[in-house]
């Protein structure tokens, strides 16, 4: 069963660019949580997504950063017009389908994005 | 990796010592608390998990101690080896949720062999 999966691995984008992020959960998780660590600092809560639904959104800004997970294919973290304060490490968690949410989260690898 | 830097808090042991990582949380309505791991460049890794009706719980090398009246969590590693080496997260629940985390900025640890 391989583990939650996130590309690219490392992300390079100017100032203005988009970014997207992809994170597919380990299989038989239906429930998906993304993560924002800034440097030397703990891992911060953004938004919970279900399939199609935003669940929890309340660690997102409030502008340029959009989260979606469809029926198919993987969930997408995206950063419209990045600035260097977005740089940073982004991870992907997902937790089993069938219980409701949960602590039990899996994370991934994650996705550093460097704005230059 | 991205979480370690000149000002996480650090802990350096001998190989075969045992570690106490400490951990200071902030919200006295929490009641679940876990332990991360992270490797240089990966994802944290969970290692134990405890909630507040317990002081104590042990796992495999691994104890975590709670004290609720100071709001301090610790993380006990016995027999430290070079593959613990990683910087290590206290997480708790937080806003009565069921499924939202907030992480402590972590304490490097290194294990000289």
């Amino acid at each position: 069963n391989a583990g939650v999966m996130q590309n690219p691995r490392h992300l390079v984008r100017r100032r203005g660019q988009e970014a997207r992020l992809r994170c597919s959960p380990m299989k038989g998780h239906s429930h998906v949580y993304w993560y924002r660590q800034l440097p030397e600092e703990g891992l911060k809560f953004m938004v919970y997504l279900q399939k199609e639904n935003i669940i929890d959104e309340s660690g997102m800004p409030k502008e340029r950063f959009s989260a979606e997970f469809p029926k198919e294919g993987p969930s997408i973290l995206r950063i419209q017009q990045v600035v260097r304060g977005d740089s940073a490490a982004y991870f992907c968690a997902s937790s089993p389908s069938g219980t409701g949410p949960s602590y039990e989260q899996y994370f991934g690898p994650g996705t550093r994005l460097t704005v230059t | 990796g991205e979480s370690v830097g000149l000002h996480l808090p650090t802990l350096s042991v001998q190989e075969g010592d045992n570690s106490i990582i400490n951990c200071a949380y902030s919200n006295s309505a929490s009641d679940y608390f876990i332990w991360y791991k992270q490797e240089s460049g990966k994802g944290p890794q969970f290692i134990i998990d405890i909630r507040s009706n317990m002081d104590k719980r042990q796992g495999q090398r691994v104890t975590v101690l709670l004290n609720k009246t100071v709001k301090h969590l610790s993380l006990q590693i016995a027999a430290t080896q070079p593959g613990d080496s990683a910087v290590y997260f206290c997480a708790e629940n937080s806003g009565g949720s069921n499924y939202k985390l907030t992480f402590g900025k972590g304490t490097l640890l290194t294990v000289n062999p």
